[in-house]
């Protein structure tokens, strides 16, 4: 059983440096979000994609933020010019978007900004 | 989607069944309610989800209302292992388009199991 990945698991960065991290989903899957999570509270909705096509994205996506899913498969969620603010951790999900659309979510990479 | 109102936490001795209320009095005809639960350090897990119908899985059930406004997960038997944040979303199922893709967390009710 090949689910959701997420790489790195951790990165720490210094103030002003662009991260990016990486998403592969479930193979069959053609629907795949990221969340953003922060100490103590629940997973908040960034953005989301149906295969290659980017179908909504959150307020809390500042131009800094820019994800892609160049060929419906794995997707890159890049972060410029980082802030304190950012330090989170970010998940991503997939699902078939079928009856029923329960999401599966990867480990989530935890992002420090010193 | 309509909100959902947890109490933050719950305890429960190990082997007794744990019941986790989820309130969503606003709840539409289309909405179903989700569950979810986070283990320490990992990504959310999915438990199980119904309509109006009770529903039973592997894991857990879910009793619904008939009103629909509110509903319980039920853990049969806990063990330390189902210690996590449970997360109730309800939120309209299905193939759709739009923007009816992301599941919107409150804070969930925090499950300590102990021994």
């Amino acid at each position: 059983d090949t689910g959701v990945s997420q790489d790195p698991r951790h990165k720490i960065t210094k103030r002003g440096q662009n991260v990016t991290f990486r998403c592969d989903p479930i193979s069959e899957h053609n629907r795949l979000y990221w969340y953003r999570q922060t100490l103590g509270q629940g997973p908040e909705f960034l953005t989301y994609f149906q295969n290659e096509a980017q179908l909504e994205k959150s307020r809390l996506l500042s131009d800094r933020f820019s994800a892609e899913r160049p060929k419906g498969s794995f997707s890159t969620l890049e972060i410029q010019r980082t802030e304190q603010g950012d330090s989170a951790m970010y998940l991503c999900a997939s699902s078939d978007g079928l009856a029923g659309g329960e999401q599966y979510f990867g480990p989530g990479t935890r992002l420090t900004v010193t | 989607d309509a909100k959902t109102t947890q109490p933050p936490s719950m305890d429960c001795a190990e082997g007794r069944a744990a019941n986790l209320p989820c309130n969503h009095s606003t709840i539409s005809g289309n909405e179903y309610v989700y569950w979810y639960r986070q283990i320490h350090s990992q990504g959310p897990q999915y438990i199980i989800h119904g309509l109006k119908n009770n529903e039973t899985n592997e894991m857990a059930s879910l009793i619904i209302t008939e009103d629909r406004k509110s509903s319980t997960l039920i853990l049969p038997h806990a063990t330390l292992r189902d210690t996590a944040v449970y997360y109730c979303i309800v939120r309209v199922a299905g193939n759709y388009g739009g923007s009816q893709g992301n599941l919107i967390f409150g804070k969930g009710t925090k499950l300590s199991v102990k021994p």
